[in-house]
């Protein structure tokens, strides 16, 4: 596909496992970035790879939240230990050079019970 | 640090009318982009409009139009002749900080009257 692809749509877990959030992005884009939005409430930003440079991780929450790219594309989002303030829906997006806009994917949804 | 600020949590307009969302921003850096973005019940997230602040001219997208005011800081979006199908979440952003870091305000709920 085209877009921004993330899986799964939807995670149920229980509070204390640790998770794991794939986001796949637009071939070629070199920036990525993870948002999460609680229900009815804006776009909080977590974290933001550009390129080989190193992460922008100034929005984690707390250490029990990582990312990682992998060869500049596909980005995995791990939260450890969820608590049940963890759930939101995640979102991703990618941009390039050449379009000034993110691209995003549908999110996933994490409910921790 | 850069900052949004979205302070109308939700607007009303008539259909057929047009309708201002508030936006006002805070940076230190000389070049950044701001942008809209709209979210449907859906949730999808759906670009409106994009403006430089090297830009002179305000953008426009159809409907769309960003007023642009420099020295005050803010971007509000117009939106003119509202649709019933422009009820969603409004989302102002900004890109700065020397990269393409990215970040959104509180967002403004529209509702469109019929």
């Amino acid at each position: 596909g085209a877009g921004v692809s993330q899986s799964p749509s939807n995670k149920v877990t229980e509070k204390g496992k640790d998770v794991e959030l794939r986001c796949d992005p637009i071939s070629g884009h070199t920036a990525l970035y993870w948002y999460r939005q609680s229900l009815g409430q804006g776009l909080e930003f977590l974290i933001y790879f550009q390129g080989n440079s190193a992460p922008d991780k100034s929005g984690l929450p707390s250490d029990r939240f990582s990312a990682e790219r992998t060869g500049g594309s596909v980005s995995t989002l791990t939260i450890q230990r969820t608590q049940q303030e963890d759930s939101a829906v995640y979102l991703c997006a990618s941009s390039s050079y050449s379009s000034e806009k993110l691209f995003f994917g549908s999110g996933t949804q994490l409910s921790v019970l | 640090a850069q900052k949004i600020t979205q302070t109308q949590p939700g607007m009303f307009v008539q259909e057929k009318e047009a309708v201002t969302l508030d936006c006002t921003y805070d940076t230190s850096d000389q070049s950044y982009g701001l942008f809209w973005y709209k979210q449907p019940s859906s949730g999808e997230m759906i670009f409106l409009i994009y403006q430089g602040s090297y830009d002179e001219q305000n953008a426009t997208e159809g409907r769309y139009s960003l007023n642009f005011q420099k020295a005050r800081k803010s971007a509000n979006l117009v939106i003119s002749a509202s649709q019933l199908g422009d009820s969603a979440m409004y989302f102002c952003a900004m890109r700065g900080g020397g990269g393409f870091k990215t970040i959104f305000g509180a967002g403004t709920r529209l509702f469109v009257k019929a």
